[in-house]
């Protein structure tokens, strides 16, 4: 069974410009989550969808970033300007859902695109 | 708040035994998870435990006191493949729904 597949794996721009990152979640999870992760920390949850749903997008800087689940399954997450401090890597997650929210399902990471703004 | 602490880097010898610690303070507390995540790929998923105790799977084992706030991974018969770094996460109930709160990691170098 493939895993969360994530496109580019690495990614440089110069500030100001605009980048957009793509996930493809396990097939059947209805959850996904875009974290964002900085060198030697740990992942910090930027939003979560349930089904098309962002349900969680309070720590998303939404004057720059901005995400869509159109169908439910596949995201992409856009910024727009970058700018130097969005150098980081960017990780997609997907857990199966439908558990509410008390659910603690295990969550399921891509390997993350690495984006540098120059 | 939320806030988890884990050691920054520690060292081991291929064949011996390491136990990574964890501490936390969260409010909603729903279980702690541990990840392993090589040097530019995924977090991997290696345990969870809601429940005192000690839960064990292979070579590696995680133990958790909700009531001290602390949780340790124990690998044995170490590797050099293990080399990676170690993410202790909580989930905690937050904003209406679970979120995972995660530490900063611990890099372990196994040498031979």
């Amino acid at each position: 069974e493939a895993g969360v597949v994530q496109s580019p794996r690495y990614k440089i721009i110069e500030k100001k410009q605009p980048v957009a990152f793509w996930c493809n979640p396990i097939s059947g999870h209805n959850t996904l989550y875009w974290y964002l992760q900085n060198l030697g920390q740990g992942p910090e949850l930027l939003i979560r969808y349930e089904n098309e749903e962002a349900v969680d997008d309070s720590q998303l800087p939404k004057d720059r970033f901005s995400a869509e689940r159109l169908k439910g399954v596949d995201s992409t997450l856009k910024i727009q300007p970058a700018e130097l401090g969005d150098s980081a890597v960017y990780l997609c997650a997907s857990s199966l859902g439908g558990g509410g929210a008390h659910s603690t399902d295990t969550q399921y990471f891509g390997p993350g695109t690495r984006l540098t703004v120059l | 708040g939320q806030n988890i602490d884990q050691p920054t880097e520690m060292t081991a010898t291929e064949g011996a035994i390491v136990q990574i610690n964890c501490t936390y303070q969260t409010s909603g507390f729903n279980g702690l998870f541990w990840y392993q995540q090589h040097a530019g790929e995924a977090p991997t998923f290696l345990s969870y435990n809601v429940l005192d105790g000690l839960e064990e799977k292979g070579r590696f084992s995680s133990f958790l006191s909700r009531s001290k706030g602390y949780s340790y991974l124990l690998l044995k018969e170490l590797q050099m493949k293990d080399s990676a770094s170690y993410l202790c996460a909580v989930s905690a109930f937050s904003g209406g729904y679970n979120k995972l709160i995660f530490g900063a990691g611990t890099r372990l170098a196994v040498h031979p």
